[in-house]
């Protein structure tokens, strides 16, 4: 199984709304990461969790809260977001953090209304 | 953050042609090396990768060339297929994390 499963695939929210994202992987990996893309551009890196401890936060608003409720499941709790939050969030994992290949999830397409 | 370009936003190939996507990268520290094609609606899918100690790789059509002299990646695509119609981005691995380039949109005419 070489599959990063998120859910849900679209989400739409208002800017009083607290929502989750959540993300799967069962290939063993111990890195797994958030990223968010606006269109027609790269992602961008939110956080790392590096053996179900965060080790990377890119200076992410804190109405993004990460959560790593075990070595296979990556959450990512929305509150109070603005419009501008509006994006595809892609969780990815790997099997360490540093030079190895991350799986991609399909990606949550958020909208905030 | 790290500054990872591609010199063309877009390209456009025959069907069956070859393409190449190039990248420049800012970080000489800069150790390994990933390509990814995302196609519209979907995440990033791995291609091919290189690390600093090689300048050529080889995979299912693709070859991925590292000139670290000029600080240069590139992705040649041999026989391009309308499946390949994706973007097309580089990714360099500094620090324990990766930066993505900007992407090169690749559109292949039938």
């Amino acid at each position: 199984d070489t599959e990063v499963t998120q859910t849900p695939k679209h989400l739409v929210m208002g800017m009083t709304n607290k929502k989750s994202l959540k993300c799967e992987q069962h290939m063993g990996h111990r890195a797994m990461y958030w990223y968010k893309q606006k269109a027609k551009k790269p992602p961008e890196l939110m956080f790392v969790y590096s053996y179900e401890k965060l080790s990377i936060n890119e200076s992410v608003p804190s109405r993004f809260s990460p959560e790593c409720p075990n070595s296979s499941l990556l959450n990512l709790h929305l509150h109070a977001l603005q419009p501008e939050d509006s994006a595809l969030y892609l969780c990815a994992s790997s099997q360490g953090q540093g030079e190895y290949e991350q799986y991609f999830g399909p990606g949550t397409r958020l909208t905030v209304t | 953050g790290e500054s990872v370009g591609l010199h063309l936003p877009t390209l456009s190939v025959q069907e069956g042609d070859n393409s190449i996507i190039n990248c420049a990268y800012s970080n000489s520290a800069s150790d390994y090396f990933i390509w990814y094609k995302q196609e519209s609606g979907k995440g990033p899918q791995f291609i091919i990768d290189i690390r600093s100690n090689m300048d050529k790789r080889q995979g299912q059509r693709v070859t991925v060339l590292l000139n670290k002299t000029v600080k240069h990646l590139s992705l040649q695509i041999a026989a391009t297929q309308p499946g390949d119609s994706a973007v097309y981005f580089c990714a360099e691995n500094t620090g324990n994390q990766f930066y993505f380039g900007t992407g090169t949109s690749l559109t292949v005419i039938p």
